[in-house]
């Protein structure tokens, strides 16, 4: 079965801190996401990377960085938490093969 | 741009009855995959069934079909003999063909869904 884990599943952050969310797959997937979901508007893309070092921004990528440094591992950096960055954030892979996305549990981030 | 649209916030049903979800989805493109992911309180993400654009039969997994119709790019999702494990959030989603599942999904907003016992 195709694992995807998340560092934490809640984090608290203040405002101006710089956060770190990992993500890492165990399947060997060439591609990995990473997306924000609030209640009444679903799931919307930050990033995605289809290799190591390769990344492309998604639909809503302002205040959001990441870094693919290893293919196994993605990770999703906030430069400077907002409060309106308070969301779950989700992590997913998938190969180019089955194109559907395996997804971690999920990282509830609250800034405050 | 694609977008997805359901329409249903939230919809209850009695154990045991069936019930269909509605998706709506709007693209240019002929081949494309259409998702129907299952989220529990757990908020594990899980794929519930999965469709090819370019397949006419729709797809079934055990008590979840779908009812594909491409002319009028709708997905709706059916559940036969509802479970009170099937209360969770339902997101129906598109992905481009092109690309090799690079890019990323268009999800809609959800549907709650609530099986009563």
């Amino acid at each position: 079965d195709v694992k995807v884990t998340q560092s934490s599943r809640y984090l608290v952050k203040r405002t101006g801190e710089k956060v770190f969310l990992e993500c890492v797959q165990d399947m060997d997937h060439e591609n990995m996401f990473w997306y924000r979901q609030d209640p009444g508007l679903g799931l919307r893309l930050i990033y995605f990377s289809y290799d190591v070092k390769m990344k492309e921004k998604g639909d809503i990528p302002e205040g959001y960085s990441v870094s693919r440094e290893k293919k196994e591992r993605f990770s999703l950096i906030l430069e400077s938490a907002s409060t309106n960055q308070t969301s779950m954030y989700l992590c997913a892979s998938n190969s180019g093969a089955t194109y559907e996305q395996y997804f971690g549990p999920g990282t509830r981030l609250t800034v405050t | 741009a694609q977008t997805v649209t359901q329409s249903q916030p939230e919809m209850s049903v009695q154990e045991a009855e069936t019930v269909t979800l509605s998706c709506t989805y709007d693209t240019s493109e002929s081949n494309y995959y259409l998702f129907w992911y299952k989220q529990p309180p757990s908020r594990q993400m899980i794929l519930v069934i999965r469709q090819e654009a370019y397949k006419q039969q729709n797809a079934t997994e055990n008590r979840f079909s779908v009812n594909f119709q491409k002319a009028a790019k709708s997905f709706s999702l059916k559940i036969s003999d509802s479970q009170l494990g099937d209360t969770a959030m339902y997101f129906c989603a598109f992905g481009m063909y092109s690309g090799g599942g690079a890019d990323g999904l268009t999800f809609g907003k959800g549907t709650h869904l609530i099986i009563q016992p």
